[in-house]
C-alpha cells in the first residue's frame, strides 16, 4: 500500500518569507509519480507539478521549486518570497505504475499555508 | 472553455434520502473520479471509471453508487446507507495512464440534516 505524509498541518508566514512544505511518501514500487496540488479557498484543486520516480532533478517554476530525493522518500515544495495569494491548502499525492488500474492517487493530509501581509 | 463542472455547489438533504451529485467534463478525458474530503483531511477515492460503462470501487465506496453511461458524465449517488455523508465531494478527470494529472471540478458541499 502507498502512503503520503505531510507532517505540517498548518504553517503561518509573513509575506515575502520563504516557506517549505514537506512531503514524505512510502511505496514498494520502483515506478511511481508524485504530484503537488493547491486548493485555494474556492475548493477546486489546481495541479502544480508532476514528477516521475526516475527523474530526481529539482524543478523551479517562478517562485515555486521542488526538491525530490529518493534516498529520503521526500518531495518537498518551496515557495520563495511568499505572497498572500499563496494562502491555500497544499496536497502532495502519489500514484504507482499499475497497468490498467487507472491513475489512482493517494493523497497526504494537506498543509494549510497562511501568508499574512 | 474546457473544464469540469459540478452542480450544485451546496446541497442540503434530510437524513435517509438518496442524493445525486452531478459531474460533467468536456476535456475529452476517458477517466473520471470521485473523491470525498472531510474537514482538515486529505482526499479519499470513492469510485473511478476508466471508460464508459465501466467503473471500480475506491477506498471508501460503501454507501455510494455511480454510473458512466456517457464519456462526459459521471454522477455520484450518495445513498441512505452512507452513515456519515456530510462532506465536500470533488470530481476529477484525466487521460488514461498513470502519468497524467487529474483535473478537478469546483466541488459540491453536501450537508445532511
Amino acid at each position: 500500500a502507498q502512503k503520503v505524509t505531510q507532517a505540517q498541518t498548518e504553517i503561518s508566514v509573513v509575506e515575502k518569507e520563504d516557506v517549505t512544505l514537506d512531503c514524505v511518501y512510502e511505496t514498494r514500487d520502483t515506478t511511481y509519480y508524485l504530484f503537488w496540488y493547491k486548493q485555494p479557498p474556492s475548493g477546486e484543486l489546481v495541479f502544480l507539478i508532476r514528477r516521475n520516480s526516475f527523474d530526481e532533478q529539482n524543478e523551479i517554476s517562478g517562485r515555486y521549486s521542488w526538491n525530490f530525493q529518493k534516498s529520503t522518500s521526500s518531495f518537498n515544495f518551496t515557495i520563495t518570497a511568499s505572497q498572500v495569494v499563496d494562502s491555500a491548502v497544499y496536497f502532495c499525492a502519489l500514484t504507482i505504475l499499475y497497468y490498467n488500474a487507472g491513475n489512482m492517487l493517494t493523497f497526504g493530509g494537506g498543509t494549510r499555508l497562511m501568508v499574512k501581509p | 472553455d474546457g473544464g469540469i463542472t459540478q452542480s450544485p455547489k451546496y446541497l442540503f438533504r434530510k437524513e435517509g434520502q438518496n442524493v445525486t451529485l452531478s459531474c460533467e467534463q468536456n476535456l475529452n478525458h476517458d477517466a473520471m473520479y470521485w473523491y470525498r474530503q472531510d474537514p482538515g483531511q486529505g482526499l479519499r477515492l470513492i469510485y473511478y471509471s476508466q471508460i464508459v460503462n465501466d467503473f471500480q470501487k475506491g477506498d471508501i465506496a460503501e454507501g455510494y453508487s455511480v454510473s458512466r453511461e456517457k464519456k462526459e458524465s459521471f454522477p455520484l449517488t450518495v445513498t441512505s446507507a452512507q452513515k456519515n455523508p456530510t462532506a465536500f465531494y470533488l470530481c476529477a478527470s484525466s487521460f488514461r495512464g498513470t502519468s497524467h494529472e487529474q483535473f478537478f471540478g469546483p466541488g459540491t458541499r453536501l450537508t445532511v440534516l
